[in-house]
Protein backbone atom coordinates (compact mmCIF):
# COMPACT_ATOMS: atom_id res chain seq x y z
CA UNK A 1 0.00 0.00 0.00
CA UNK A 2 1.12 3.39 -0.87
CA UNK A 3 2.10 5.38 2.73
CA UNK A 4 3.67 8.68 3.64
CA UNK A 5 6.52 8.16 6.49
CA UNK A 6 8.35 10.35 8.33
CA UNK A 7 11.53 10.08 10.18
CA UNK A 8 12.90 10.30 13.11
CA UNK A 9 9.37 10.23 14.52
CA UNK A 10 11.28 11.81 18.36
CA UNK A 11 14.31 13.82 18.59
CA UNK A 12 16.01 16.06 20.73
CA UNK A 13 18.54 18.04 19.61
CA UNK A 14 20.74 21.29 21.06
CA UNK A 15 20.07 25.01 20.43
CA UNK A 16 22.26 25.83 17.11
CA UNK A 17 22.62 22.37 15.73
CA UNK A 18 21.54 21.83 12.46
CA UNK A 19 18.18 19.04 11.99
CA UNK A 20 16.76 17.14 9.05
CA UNK A 21 13.33 15.60 9.06
CA UNK A 22 13.24 13.31 6.57
CA UNK A 23 9.76 12.73 4.63
CA UNK A 24 9.19 10.02 1.99
CA UNK A 25 5.35 9.20 -0.05
CA UNK A 26 5.07 6.09 -2.21
CA UNK A 27 1.96 8.20 -3.68
CA UNK A 28 3.69 9.31 -6.31
CA UNK A 29 2.14 12.76 -5.75
CA UNK A 30 3.49 15.93 -7.28
CA UNK A 31 2.79 18.30 -4.36
CA UNK A 32 4.68 18.11 -0.99
CA UNK A 33 4.06 20.31 1.89
CA UNK A 34 5.69 20.96 5.29
CA UNK A 35 3.46 21.94 8.47
CA UNK A 36 4.41 22.81 12.18
CA UNK A 37 2.13 22.32 14.84
CA UNK A 38 1.06 24.06 17.88
CA UNK A 39 -1.05 24.54 20.26
CA UNK A 40 -3.49 27.08 20.06
CA UNK A 41 -2.14 27.48 16.06
CA UNK A 42 -3.36 24.62 14.39
CA UNK A 43 -1.31 23.51 11.26
CA UNK A 44 0.73 26.01 9.43
CA UNK A 45 2.40 25.53 6.52
CA UNK A 46 6.51 25.57 6.25
CA UNK A 47 7.33 24.93 2.67
CA UNK A 48 5.65 23.21 -0.16
CA UNK A 49 6.79 22.00 -3.23
CA UNK A 50 4.40 21.08 -6.32
CA UNK A 51 7.58 18.88 -7.95
CA UNK A 52 10.72 18.12 -8.67
CA UNK A 53 13.11 20.79 -8.01
CA UNK A 54 10.02 23.13 -7.18
CA UNK A 55 9.94 24.68 -3.89
CA UNK A 56 8.16 27.40 -2.48
CA UNK A 57 7.91 29.38 1.04
CA UNK A 58 4.98 29.01 3.28
CA UNK A 59 3.74 31.09 6.23
CA UNK A 60 6.45 30.31 8.86
CA UNK A 61 9.17 29.81 6.85
CA UNK A 62 11.87 31.63 8.73
CA UNK A 63 14.65 28.78 9.46
CA UNK A 64 13.75 26.15 7.94
CA UNK A 65 14.58 25.19 4.40
CA UNK A 66 13.37 22.38 1.70
CA UNK A 67 14.72 20.98 -1.07
CA UNK A 68 13.28 18.38 -3.75
CA UNK A 69 15.43 16.33 -5.59
CA UNK A 70 13.03 13.54 -6.75
CA UNK A 71 9.26 12.61 -6.45
CA UNK A 72 9.75 10.73 -3.25
CA UNK A 73 11.52 12.90 -0.77
CA UNK A 74 10.73 16.50 0.83
CA UNK A 75 13.31 17.03 3.33
CA UNK A 76 12.87 19.72 5.96
CA UNK A 77 16.38 21.32 7.23
CA UNK A 78 16.05 23.75 10.15
CA UNK A 79 19.56 25.36 9.92
CA UNK A 80 20.25 26.39 13.22
CA UNK A 81 17.78 25.09 15.72
CA UNK A 82 16.11 27.52 17.99
CA UNK A 83 13.80 26.60 21.16
CA UNK A 84 10.86 28.66 19.41
CA UNK A 85 11.02 25.64 16.71
CA UNK A 86 10.02 23.30 19.45
CA UNK A 87 7.10 21.30 17.80
CA UNK A 88 5.33 18.48 16.03
CA UNK A 89 5.93 18.73 12.42
CA UNK A 90 3.94 16.96 9.83
CA UNK A 91 4.74 16.29 5.85
CA UNK A 92 1.31 16.06 4.30
CA UNK A 93 1.00 15.05 0.22
CA UNK A 94 -1.42 15.23 -2.60
CA UNK A 95 -2.32 14.74 -6.26
CA UNK A 96 -1.27 17.94 -8.30
CA UNK A 97 -3.96 18.13 -10.57
CA UNK A 98 -7.79 18.71 -10.32
CA UNK A 99 -7.94 21.25 -7.63
CA UNK A 100 -6.80 21.26 -4.23
CA UNK A 101 -7.48 17.59 -3.37
CA UNK A 102 -7.02 15.87 -0.36
CA UNK A 103 -3.38 15.80 1.89
CA UNK A 104 -2.34 12.46 2.97
CA UNK A 105 -0.36 13.15 6.47
CA UNK A 106 2.47 11.59 7.86
CA UNK A 107 2.64 10.26 11.65
CA UNK A 108 4.52 13.29 12.55
CA UNK A 109 8.19 13.90 13.79
CA UNK A 110 8.23 15.43 17.58
CA UNK A 111 10.74 18.27 17.41
CA UNK A 112 12.67 19.21 21.11
CA UNK A 113 15.31 21.98 20.72
CA UNK A 114 16.77 22.42 24.49
CA UNK B 1 -6.72 38.11 3.46
CA UNK B 2 -7.10 34.27 3.73
CA UNK B 3 -8.51 32.99 7.47
CA UNK B 4 -10.47 30.26 9.02
CA UNK B 5 -11.27 30.72 12.48
CA UNK B 6 -12.78 27.64 14.84
CA UNK B 7 -13.83 29.32 18.03
CA UNK B 8 -14.71 26.53 19.91
CA UNK B 9 -11.04 25.83 21.98
CA UNK B 10 -12.87 22.62 23.42
CA UNK B 11 -16.11 21.08 23.90
CA UNK B 12 -17.46 18.08 26.24
CA UNK B 13 -20.48 16.03 25.85
CA UNK B 14 -21.69 13.02 27.03
CA UNK B 15 -21.95 10.12 24.68
CA UNK B 16 -25.02 9.86 22.13
CA UNK B 17 -25.49 13.70 22.25
CA UNK B 18 -25.32 15.23 19.14
CA UNK B 19 -22.35 18.26 18.99
CA UNK B 20 -21.85 20.74 16.48
CA UNK B 21 -18.17 22.02 15.76
CA UNK B 22 -18.32 25.68 13.83
CA UNK B 23 -16.18 26.83 10.67
CA UNK B 24 -16.22 29.98 10.14
CA UNK B 25 -14.00 31.26 6.63
CA UNK B 26 -12.64 34.61 5.63
CA UNK B 27 -11.55 34.68 1.66
CA UNK B 28 -11.50 36.87 -1.51
CA UNK B 29 -11.69 33.51 -3.64
CA UNK B 30 -15.40 32.86 -5.46
CA UNK B 31 -13.87 29.13 -6.01
CA UNK B 32 -12.31 27.36 -3.12
CA UNK B 33 -12.23 24.61 -1.65
CA UNK B 34 -13.32 23.73 2.33
CA UNK B 35 -11.79 20.83 4.58
CA UNK B 36 -12.71 18.95 7.62
CA UNK B 37 -9.90 16.61 9.36
CA UNK B 38 -9.49 14.67 13.00
CA UNK B 39 -6.68 13.94 14.80
CA UNK B 40 -7.75 11.50 17.06
CA UNK B 41 -5.60 10.99 20.09
CA UNK B 42 -2.80 8.75 18.38
CA UNK B 43 -1.59 11.83 16.36
CA UNK B 44 -2.48 10.87 13.15
CA UNK B 45 -4.41 13.44 10.96
CA UNK B 46 -7.56 11.82 8.93
CA UNK B 47 -9.40 13.49 6.39
CA UNK B 48 -12.87 13.50 6.58
CA UNK B 49 -14.40 15.82 3.68
CA UNK B 50 -13.72 18.05 0.73
CA UNK B 51 -16.08 20.83 -0.37
CA UNK B 52 -16.25 23.17 -3.47
CA UNK B 53 -17.97 26.39 -2.98
CA UNK B 54 -20.12 25.82 -5.58
CA UNK B 55 -21.84 22.46 -4.26
CA UNK B 56 -24.13 24.00 -1.45
CA UNK B 57 -25.68 20.58 -0.90
CA UNK B 58 -25.17 19.32 2.97
CA UNK B 59 -23.60 16.19 3.39
CA UNK B 60 -24.15 12.78 5.46
CA UNK B 61 -22.00 10.51 5.91
CA UNK B 62 -22.89 8.06 8.89
CA UNK B 63 -23.50 9.89 11.96
CA UNK B 64 -21.39 12.52 10.77
CA UNK B 65 -22.63 15.61 8.37
CA UNK B 66 -21.92 18.91 7.29
CA UNK B 67 -23.66 22.60 6.59
CA UNK B 68 -22.31 24.51 4.30
CA UNK B 69 -23.62 28.25 4.18
CA UNK B 70 -22.05 30.72 2.02
CA UNK B 71 -24.17 33.44 3.22
CA UNK B 72 -22.91 33.03 6.37
CA UNK B 73 -19.47 31.93 5.52
CA UNK B 74 -19.41 28.63 7.61
CA UNK B 75 -19.02 25.03 7.30
CA UNK B 76 -20.10 23.58 10.48
CA UNK B 77 -19.80 19.67 11.36
CA UNK B 78 -22.00 18.25 13.40
CA UNK B 79 -21.60 14.39 15.04
CA UNK B 80 -24.57 12.79 16.05
CA UNK B 81 -25.03 10.23 18.73
CA UNK B 82 -21.65 10.70 19.82
CA UNK B 83 -19.23 8.16 20.78
CA UNK B 84 -16.22 7.67 22.58
CA UNK B 85 -14.58 7.21 19.40
CA UNK B 86 -15.28 10.39 18.00
CA UNK B 87 -12.79 12.18 20.66
CA UNK B 88 -10.23 14.04 18.79
CA UNK B 89 -9.01 17.46 17.62
CA UNK B 90 -11.17 18.65 14.22
CA UNK B 91 -9.52 20.54 12.13
CA UNK B 92 -11.40 23.22 9.76
CA UNK B 93 -9.21 24.05 6.87
CA UNK B 94 -9.56 26.17 3.24
CA UNK B 95 -8.08 26.03 -0.24
CA UNK B 96 -8.10 28.95 -2.56
CA UNK B 97 -6.73 30.13 -5.67
CA UNK B 98 -5.26 33.77 -3.84
CA UNK B 99 -3.67 31.32 -1.26
CA UNK B 100 -2.37 28.90 -3.76
CA UNK B 101 -4.89 26.20 -5.14
CA UNK B 102 -3.28 23.00 -3.41
CA UNK B 103 -2.05 24.90 -0.14
CA UNK B 104 -4.98 24.25 2.74
CA UNK B 105 -5.17 27.02 5.89
CA UNK B 106 -6.28 25.52 8.61
CA UNK B 107 -7.94 26.82 11.42
CA UNK B 108 -6.51 26.28 15.20
CA UNK B 109 -9.09 23.37 15.99
CA UNK B 110 -11.68 22.65 18.25
CA UNK B 111 -11.14 19.32 20.93
CA UNK B 112 -13.84 17.45 21.27
CA UNK B 113 -14.21 14.87 24.45
CA UNK B 114 -16.97 12.89 24.41
CA UNK B 115 -17.28 11.12 28.10
CA UNK B 116 -19.00 7.63 28.35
Amino acid sequence: DAEITQSPRHKITETGRQVTLACHQTWNHNNMFWYRQDLGHGLRLIHYSYGVQDTNKGEVSDGYSVSRSNTEDLPLTLESAASSQTSVYFCASSVGSGGPNEQFFGPGTRLTVL
Amino acid sequence: AQKVTQAQTEISVVEKEDVTLDCVYETRDTTYYLFWYKQPPSGELVFLIRRNSFDEQNEISGRYSWNFQKSTSSFNFTITASQVVDSAVYFCALSGLLSGYNKLIFGAGTRLAVHP
